[in-house]
């Protein structure tokens, strides 16, 4: 069973429409990351996440994205109005041995 | 702004060879640093790590080299096996390591060749 869930695994959306994609971690975290990489480009940060508050933003996360913690285990990212580059594999990650990260499979996020 | 260099986009060799992926960085801050496994549909996998105070991290088959002042990790993979074949990122992270954030390079595609 994996340390990091993600879902769903592939999300198609219209433009302009609100998405949130989950993370639910197997064990309990305090540190919650959240990645996302272009196709063909390189994997980017986007924020970090640490005792129910941001620690640490990326220009990338304007105004219309946002993270929280609804109920203690879950971790949402939420775009309020994608735009066509928002098109990418996100992915949420949270700190494993070695201060490795341990990554979950990912979010194919479409937008059309 | 590319801070983490891997200027190799993909690596063939084969199977039973030495795997050698390079990564330069020319942010002076980074002072951990650490190697990523892909594999297509899947997030990226922790594979090794070093910290600025050492220049060679072993771990099984894989070894990772630091050089500080050429700004130049290396990640040894030996012998390589067909399952190896993957996308590697090689990363970095300032200030202790830890729980900052981590800056990735693009990747190198590596192949091998059974």
């Amino acid at each position: 069973e994996p340390e990091v869930t993600q879902t769903p695994s592939h999300q198609v959306t219209q433009m302009g429409q609100e998405v949130i994609l989950r993370c639910v971690p197997i064990s309990n975290h305090l540190y919650f990351y959240w990645y996302r990489q272009i196709l063909g480009q390189k994997v980017e940060f986007l924020v970090s996440f640490y005792n129910n508050e941001i620690s640490e933003k990326s220009e990338i996360f304007d105004d219309q994205f946002s993270v929280e913690r609804p109920d203690g285990s879950n971790f949402t990212l939420k775009i309020r109005s994608t735009k066509l580059e928002d098109s990418a594999m996100y992915f949420c990650a949270t700190v494993g041995t070695a201060y490795g990260y341990t990554f979950g499979s990912g979010t194919r996020l479409t937008v059309v | 702004d590319q801070q983490v260099k891997q200027n190799s986009p993909s690596l063939s060799v084969q199977e039973g060879r030495i795997s050698i992926l390079n990564c330069d960085y020319t942010n002076s801050m980074f002072d951990y640093f650490l190697w990523y496994k892909k594999y297509p549909a899947e997030g990226p996998t922790f594979l090794i790590s070093i910290s600025s105070i050492k220049d060679k991290n072993e771990d099984g088959r894989f070894t990772v080299f630091l050089n500080k002042s050429a700004k130049h990790l290396s990640l040894h993979i030996v012998p390589s096996q067909p399952g190896d074949s993957a996308v590697y990122f090689c990363a970095a992270s300032a200030q202790g390591g830890g729980y900052q954030k981590v800056t990735f390079g693009i990747g190198t595609k590596l192949q091998v060749i059974p």
